[in-house]
């Protein structure tokens, strides 16, 4: 199964630019990587999805090298109510050909003021 | 447009009994995910239903069942529970059964004592 990996934590302040990078090593080829935000007590809500190279949107941008084995979502300009977990979501397909979502255990980012 | 809905919001249950959770997707979506979080812990996939028929399985014992209707609302049955199935669990509309953009409902927060 693919996995991936992202810091547990992460500080920042109003107004800083905040990167948060994903390892996904074991990456198919034909896997998008979608990022999503999570607030304590409510669903995740989808921020951001590429394939290669960068994609931005209004709220992030995503960074993805060639060889596809990590991305990073950043974040400009935070403020406290982007103080969230944030999940980076590659997909699987083991054989047989099933879809199976495989979130990581999410980067938990507090924004001081 | 309402998003996606999930009823109940909170349950208590006790060990050995049954639980039905409900979801309903957002109008269109024909793919319908549930996902177990466990505090502290990312989504874990549990089933994916597109056009009634089961297309994913994550990792889950028997106990849990789930099945899609006509109208693309879908069921999760949890049979014989355990301390340990305490946990939200998340339900997820996309458009199709491909890896699209997944949009969460709030969740139900279940609690077995």
């Amino acid at each position: 199964l693919a996995k991936t990996t992202q810091p547990i934590s992460m500080d920042s302040y109003e107004g800083q630019e905040v990167n948060i990078t994903c390892s996904h090593n074991n990456i198919a080829t034909n896997d998008y990587i979608t990022w999503y935000q999570q607030f304590p007590s409510q669903g995740p809500r989808f921020i951001i999805q590429g394939y290669k190279t960068k994609v931005t949107n209004e709220v992030a941008s995503l960074f993805i090298p060639a060889d596809r084995k990590s991305s990073t979502l950043s974040l400009p300009r935070v403020s406290l109510s982007d103080t969230a977990v944030y999940y980076c979501l590659v997909g699987d397909s083991p054989s047989g050909g099933s879809y199976i979502p495989t979130f990581g255990r999410g980067t938990s980012l507090i924004v001081h003021p | 447009d309402a998003g996606v809905t999930q009823s109940p919001t909170h349950l208590i249950k006790t060990r050995g009994q049954h639980v039905t959770l409900r979801c309903s997707p957002i109008s269109g979506h024909k793919s319908v995910s549930w996902y177990q979080q466990v505090l502290g812990q990312g989504p874990q996939f549990i089933f994916q239903y597109y056009e009634k028929e089961e297309r994913g399985r994550g990792n889950f014992p028997d106990r849990f069942s789930a099945r899609q209707f006509p109208n693309y609302s879908s069921e999760l049955n949890v049979n014989a529970l355990l301390l340990g199935d305490s946990a939200l669990y998340l339900c997820a509309s996309s458009p199709t059964a491909n890896f699209d953009i997944q949009y969460f409902g709030a969740g139900t927060r279940l609690s077995v004592l």
